[in-house]
């Protein structure tokens, strides 16, 4: 079983509806929780950290998180082609203690936004 | 304020040769990380300098692989002598504080090519 796992699509959305994309991951002890933007050829970018069960929401952008079912989820609202890129999610083990901050990743899901 | 810069941003090498990576953290970030994403697979974290000291070295493939960070600026990622598994984008990541809270900024990445 993948630490963190995606589904790698293509995952194709209309222009201006949400998309929606999923990411489990399997240390329960997991403590941090963030989706990167990967444009073809450029360095991934974080978009939205996570550290509580619940929503945050930043612009068009919302992260949930259930930690309960190992489970994390972006969506993006009123997508737009310039969204078109690859969402990595990536998943820490430490909050506030120093030290073992490396990151894990899933594959990534590729997303394009149809006009 | 620079982001995070690689050198070389390609390299293309033969098997048994020696190459040198090099990565400028953002000016004043103590926390430095090296990734690799293999063809296909996920981003995988390699180590995490916290100024000079090697912090967490867990993810180095083999003994192949040597990183530097000498003065706790710049670092280095050699690989000697290079395999044809060593192919993939190696990614250098930084980040200013600890407690897996931070954001870690990534760099371009360097492709490198064994044949």
């Amino acid at each position: 079983q993948k630490e963190v796992e995606q589904n790698s699509g293509p995952l194709s959305v209309p222009e201006g509806a949400i998309a929606s994309l999923n990411c489990t991951y399997s240390d329960r002890v997991s403590q941090s929780f963030f989706w990167y933007r990967q444009y073809s050829g450029k360095s991934p970018e974080l978009i939205m950290s996570i550290y509580s069960n619940g929503d945050k929401e930043d612009g068009r952008f919302t992260a949930q998180l259930n930690k309960a079912s190992q489970y994390v989820s972006l969506l993006i609202r009123d997508s737009q082609p310039s969204d078109s890129a690859t969402y990595l999610c990536a998943v820490s083990l430490t909050k506030f203690n120093f030290g073992n901050e490396k990151l894990t990743f899933g594959t990534g899901t590729r997303l394009t936004i149809i006009p | 304020e620079a982001g995070v810069t690689q050198f070389p941003s390609h390299s293309v090498i033969e098997k048994g040769q020696t190459v040198t990576l090099r990565c400028d953290p953002i000016s004043g970030h103590d926390n430095l990380y090296w990734y690799r994403r293999v063809m296909g697979k996920e981003i995988k974290f390699l180590l995490h300098f916290v100024k000079e000291s090697k912090q967490d070295e867990s993810g180095m493939p083999n003994n192949r692989f040597l990183a530097e960070r000498t003065g706790g600026t710049y670092s280095t990622l050699k690989v000697q002598p290079a395999e044809l598994e060593d192919s993939g984008v190696y990614f250098c990541a930084s980040s200013s504080a600890g407690g897996g809270t931070d954001t870690q900024y990534f760099g371009p990445g360097t492709r490198l090519t064994v044949l």
